[in-house]
């Protein structure tokens, strides 16, 4: 159980393009679900919190603007990341925390996007 | 400034023996800590939970120990496989309630 399914697993994109990645949570519903970025052999940096029916919250740094989120259903989140250039390469992962759970449950990750602007 | 500390150069390890990884934090004050497994291009995987209140969880060939004095957790790998390779991290909620991760140590197993 508890399977999040990220989509696609990797893109490659010109500059200037967006590019669309989405999250599903396949067997549970999530309110809440998180968009992180990971450079190589560094930490996951949460970027934005993405909220079932209302707006994203983004973390300090991260540009609503760029980073669009859309979390239409209890099931499904979208980072759209718009006019992409090079230094947006990077792996973006998504992850959904069960909305019956509690507040120190686990997160439920995807396998991530492998995203490169070229 | 807030920080979580791994450390950042890879474990070797026989098979068979244990591994044990750090997990250092400053300026959090953190309710639980979570470990994570993650294997190259994938999502991390949930392993282990233990809350403030606890000194120790185990699961299976997991232990996990958490000293919120010294600010710090232990992971250890007991009987290591070469299937128990990846990337370790750790994370923990901060004063908002967002889970936080350190960098993850490498573990490599070798027969």
């Amino acid at each position: 159980g508890a399977v999040v399914s990220q989509h696609p697993s990797w893109v490659i994109c010109k500059s200037g393009t967006s590019v669309k990645i989405e999250c599903r949570s396949l067997d549970f519903q999530a309110t809440t679900m998180f968009w992180y970025r990971q450079f190589p052999k560094q930490s996951l940096m949460l970027m934005a919190t993405s909220n079932e029916g209302s707006k994203a919250t983004y973390e300090q740094g991260v540009e609503k603007d760029k980073f669009l989120i859309n979390h239409a259903s209890l099931t499904l989140s979208t980072l759209t990341v718009t006019s992409a250039h090079p230094e947006d390469s990077s792996f973006y992962i998504c992850s959904a925390k069960d909305s019956l759970s509690s507040y120190n449950s686990p997160l439920h990750f995807g396998n991530g996007t492998r995203l490169t602007v070229t | 400034s807030q920080k979580i500390e791994q450390n950042s150069e890879a474990l070797n390890i026989q098979e068979g023996k244990t591994a044990t990884l750090t997990c250092n934090y400053t300026n959090y004050s953190p309710a639980y800590l979570q470990w994570y497994r993650q294997d190259p291009g994938r999502g991390p995987v949930f392993l282990l939970l233990i809350r403030e209140n606890e000194k120790e969880k185990r699961k299976e060939r997991l232990k996990v120990t958490f000293d919120t004095t010294l600010k710090q957790s232990l992971f250890h790998i007991t009987a290591s496989q070469p299937a128990d390779s990846a990337t370790y991290l750790c994370a923990l909620d901060d004063s908002w309630g967002k889970l936080q991760f350190g960098a993850g140590t490498q573990v490599v197993v070798t027969p």
